[in-house]
């Protein structure tokens, strides 16, 4: 089964500053992966995914994402981060076919900003 | 607009009182699913809906239960609430079973005493 971890619960950063979440996945074949952002009270929004090709994919807000096959990771980055960025993370990775696809998500980053 | 709604946003009910949440989508997707979201545990899903009338269990399905006899319609009934259920809860769906972009909707906050 797939499983995903992100291994830093809370990050600080200062408004400005470059930013690296990290995403490590589990799963035996090529993986679909996702990150998504929740800001409070809200649900979630797609930043970005990657199916294939480009190993570096472009998302919305200025975020993009590197899969890395050898190191089995996805990790997130944005080059200077806005104080609106503060919200929780997460990465997700897509397994299965037909009728057991789904999505595992990892058990989030939350990112404050300070100014 | 395309959107996922869900109501009510927030509910406190007592142990043992039959609730439901509902789901709605209006993007005539096929597949619809709910997550609960607990501290520490990231997202897991419950169920999942590939079309109408076909429902299957998630990783967590266990005092829930769910129907699927509209497309646009997905509610999730707790026929026994209990205590471990209070959590944020979150419908969300997707055009069909590829990883195409999954919508969530905006959360109902369930608590259970």
């Amino acid at each position: 089964a797939q499983s995903v971890t992100q291994p830093d619960i809370h990050i600080t950063v200062s408004e400005g500053a470059s930013l690296e979440l990290r995403c490590n996945y589990s799963y035996g074949a090529t993986p679909y992966l996702f990150w998504y952002v929740q800001s409070p009270g809200q649900g979630l929004q797609l930043l970005l995914k990657y199916f294939s090709g480009d190993t570096l994919v472009q998302g919305i807000k200025g975020f993009e994402a590197e899969f890395k096959r050898s190191q089995s990771s996805f990790n997130l980055r944005k080059p200077s981060v806005h104080w609106s960025d503060a919200a929780e993370y997460f990465c997700a990775v897509g397994a299965g076919t037909g009728t057991a696809s789904k999505l595992t998500f990892g058990t989030g980053t939350r990112l404050q900003v300070t100014l | 607009e395309a959107q996922v709604t869900q109501n009510p946003r927030y509910l406190i009910t007592v142990t043992g009182k039959k609730l439901t949440v509902t789901c709605s989508q209006n993007m005539n997707h096929e597949y619809m699913s709910w997550y609960r979201q607990d501290p520490g545990l990231g997202l897991r899903q419950i169920y999942y809906s590939m079309n109408v009338e076909v429902t299957d269990k998630g990783d967590v399905p266990e005092g829930y239960k769910v129907s699927r006899k509209e497309k646009r319609n997905f509610p999730l009934i707790l026929e026994s609430p209990s205590p471990n259920q209070t959590s944020l809860y979150f419908c969300a769906s997707r055009a069909d079973r590829t990883y195409n972009e999954q919508f969530f909707g905006p959360g109902t906050r369930l608590t259970v005493l």
